[in-house]
């Protein structure tokens, strides 16, 4: 167990659907970061929030969003799903605002699955 | 464009032989480059991380090497066990423009298979 607590493992929703990933990063940790590995793909980096502020935005589509709460808790909301979104989609948890080499922590990933 | 580039794709090898993974970068201007494994279905693992000033980095049987003036790193395995199949990423980070920021750029992964 890394700490890193994301729920759910697996989700399957329909084309058009808008669904929510939840990520708990590990105990102390202010940092979280989206991520999208698609099959065969390399791990694609959305986005990172700092003690509830946005940092730094990567390759996220307008139809995703994410926030982080007081409790440091991240939701990653998909909206208007289409097929290509199907993918894990990681979360992980850095102690510090500013981690530059990835020093970070992933959780297990929510396998999401669009039919 | 920053970019990382990992080879071999894929490898297959023999349990308790060794191997080398090679990554190629040519992210500017360069903090750290960290090398990861990922098992399938799982979040990947940090194995090392270097910095410009550092060329060689061992974590048990893992070795990582960094050549910063051909901008070159690799992962020797030793005595490859089973346990060692997965998925094995190279991720460089850039230092950013603004104080304290960063862009970091994944490679594709190198997909071992360690077989008896």
């Amino acid at each position: 167990d890394s700490g890193v607590t994301q729920t759910p493992k697996h989700l399957i929703t329909a084309t058009g659907q808008r669904v929510t990933l939840r990520c708990s990063p590990r105990s102390g940790d202010l940092s979280v970061y989206w991520y999208q590995q698609s099959l065969d793909q390399g791990l694609q980096f959305l986005i990172h929030y700092y003690n509830g502020e946005e940092r730094a935005k990567g390759n996220i589509l307008e139809r995703f969003s994410a926030q982080q709460f007081p409790d440091l808790h991240s939701e990653l909301n998909l909206s208007s799903l289409e097929l290509g979104d199907s993918a894990l989609y990681f979360c992980a948890s850095s102690a510090s605002s500013s981690s530059g080499g990835g020093g970070y922590t992933f959780g297990s990933g929510t396998r999401l699955t669009v039919v | 464009k920053n970019q990382v580039e990992q080879s071999p794709q894929s490898l297959i090898i023999l349990e308790g032989k060794n191997c080398t993974l090679q990554c190629n970068y040519t992210v500017s201007p360069f903090s750290n480059l960290r090398w990861y494994k990922q098992d399938t279905g799982r979040g990947p693992v940090s194995l090392t991380i270097m910095t410009f000033s550092e060329n060689t980095k061992s974590n048990g049987r893992y070795t990582a090497t960094l050549d910063a003036d051909t901008k070159q790193s690799s992962l020797h395995i030793t005595a490859s066990q089973l346990s060692d199949s997965a998925s094995y990423i190279c991720v460089v980070s850039a230092i950013g423009s603004g104080a304290g920021s960063y862009q970091l750029t994944f490679g594709k992964g190198t997909k071992l298979s360690v077989i008896p």
